[in-house]
């Protein structure tokens, strides 16, 4: 089945400099790739999503790219805000397989 | 927010009783997943459904049963609690458009079992 890793564990980045998770997987059919945010006490939340046709994709502050020829796949956070502290989880899929691997998590603190 | 409602949020309870957590949700999804999510573990598949009665097994669905019989509600139970099923567990929905619709979590029930 799909493995995937997520590095690092844990991130502290200074308020308004940025960070960058990374993703990699081990099933090469896998093409969807979801980013989600886990505030305490809540559940994840989806921030931004790829699919395999696209290599990069932006939402504000937010960026996603894929490198689908080795297999791995990173958040980019600029800019950040003490609100972006939190724990961001990836994941995989592969179509028609209508489930989920999540990687380990990274826990995101934002120094002011 | 997705229209997921898990319940009870919080639950304390004894090795050897059943627990049954309840997942309901308003937006007449079709799939409907439910997730542990340990330290060090991310969060681990136990069951999913794909529609009223249709079930199947995920990466740790020993000691677990699901029941859908409705398509707002999914149920998960513990036939007869361990501590190892202590953990913090998650509802999840969606789509499934046949190009994995995103997933939607609810909230979580924190399971403690003594």
């Amino acid at each position: 089945g799909e493995n995937v890793e997520q590095h690092p564990s844990t991130l502290s980045v200074q308020e308004g400099d940025s960070a960058v998770i990374k993703c990699t997987y081990s099933d090469s059919a896998s093409n969807y790739f979801p980013w989600y945010k886990q505030e305490l006490g809540k559940g994840p939340q989806l921030i931004i999503d790829i699919r395999s046709n696209v290599g990069e994709k932006k939402d504000q502050r937010i960026a996603v790219t894929l490198n689908k020829t080795a297999k791995h796949f990173s958040l980019h956070i600029t800019e950040t805000q003490p609100e972006d502290s939190a724990v961001y989880f990836c994941a995989a899929s592969n179509f028609g397989n209508e489930k989920l691997t999540f990687g380990t998590g990274t826990r995101l603190t934002i120094i002011p | 927010d997705a229209g997921i409602t898990q319940s009870p949020r919080h639950k304390v309870t004894e090795t050897g009783t059943p627990v049954t957590l309840r997942c309901h949700q308003t937006e007449n999804h079709r799939y409907m997943y439910w997730y542990r999510q340990d330290p060090g573990h991310g969060l681990r598949l136990i069951h999913y459904s794909y529609g009223v009665k249709d079930t199947d097994k995920g990466e740790v669905s020993d000691g677990y049963s699901v029941s859908r019989s409705k398509t707002e509600d999914f149920l998960l139970t513990l036939e007869s609690a361990t501590s190892s099923q202590t953990s913090v567990y998650f509802c999840a929905i969606s789509e499934g458009t046949g190009f994995l619709g995103p997933q939607h979590f609810g909230d979580g029930t924190r399971l403690s079992i003594l």
